[in-house]
């Protein structure tokens, strides 16, 4: 099983400010099939990038993965007040696992 | 994208079996394999298994086998995902998810239900 690492646990940034997060598969990861989903509490998650750097239908901008093999990337460019919530990346190349997690909060 | 609307929370005592309903709206529907994954508190997501388009072919994550099964209504637009043997740590909020498979890939999941919160106590 391709085990998935976030880093950091806890991003404290303020809006307006470039927000990146890293994720690392234990083994490479086929055909560069990661993903990245938002999480608010409460809400279901939403995928915001597929494929390690492909945009989801709606995704603004602002949102952009990059990456391949073990270390991928999610990079928000100028953090909204709406951005701030827990962010999963998820490797489907071989079965499915997702990370641990990565919140984003107010500092 | 298809809805997904899922069934409402649960509270079962250990070892009783649950069944979680998740019905779509949407075309295309018929063309997607449904996933079912779960997040105990405190954990983080884990997906338990899916099944194709028809119904047929069901796959199971292998830490769930003999304890989950996954079933498809096509006729209703709903699948069910029932866990057995319930014991305090599938305390979580279950959820539905759409993606695609084609020859022999699966893609990202690109709609989830809304969850269920499955709650095992005695």
């Amino acid at each position: 099983e391709i085990v998935l690492t976030q880093s950091p646990g806890t991003l404290s940034l303020s809006p307006g400010e470039r927000a990146t997060l890293s994720c690392r598969a234990s083994q490479s990861v086929t055909s560069n099939y990661l993903a990245w989903y938002q999480r608010k509490p409460g809400q279901a998650p939403r995928l915001l990038i597929y494929g390690a750097s492909s945009r989801a239908t709606g995704i603004p901008d602002r949102f952009s993965g990059s990456g391949s093999g073990t270390d991928f990337t999610l990079t928000i460019s100028r953090l909204e007040p709406e951005d701030f919530a827990v962010y999963y990346c998820q490797q489907y190349g071989s079965s499915f696992t997702f990370g641990p997690g990565t919140k984003v909060d107010i500092k | 994208q298809v809805q997904l609307v899922q069934s409402g929370a649960e509270v079962k005592k250990p070892g009783a079996s649950v069944k979680v309903s998740c019905k779509a709206s949407g075309d295309s529907f018929t063309f997607y394999y449904m996933h079912w994954v779960r997040q105990a508190p405190g954990q983080g997501l884990e997906w338990m298994g899916m099944i194709n388009p028809t119904g047929v072919t069901p796959t199971y994550a292998q830490k769930f086998q003999g304890r989950v099964t996954v079933t498809r209504d096509t006729s209703t637009s709903t699948v069910y995902m029932g866990l057995s043997s319930l014991r305090s740590d599938d305390t979580a909020v279950y959820y539905c998810a759409t993606g695609y498979c084609s020859a022999g890939s699966c893609y990202a999941f690109d709609s989830w239900g809304q969850g269920t919160l499955v709650t095992v106590s005695s």
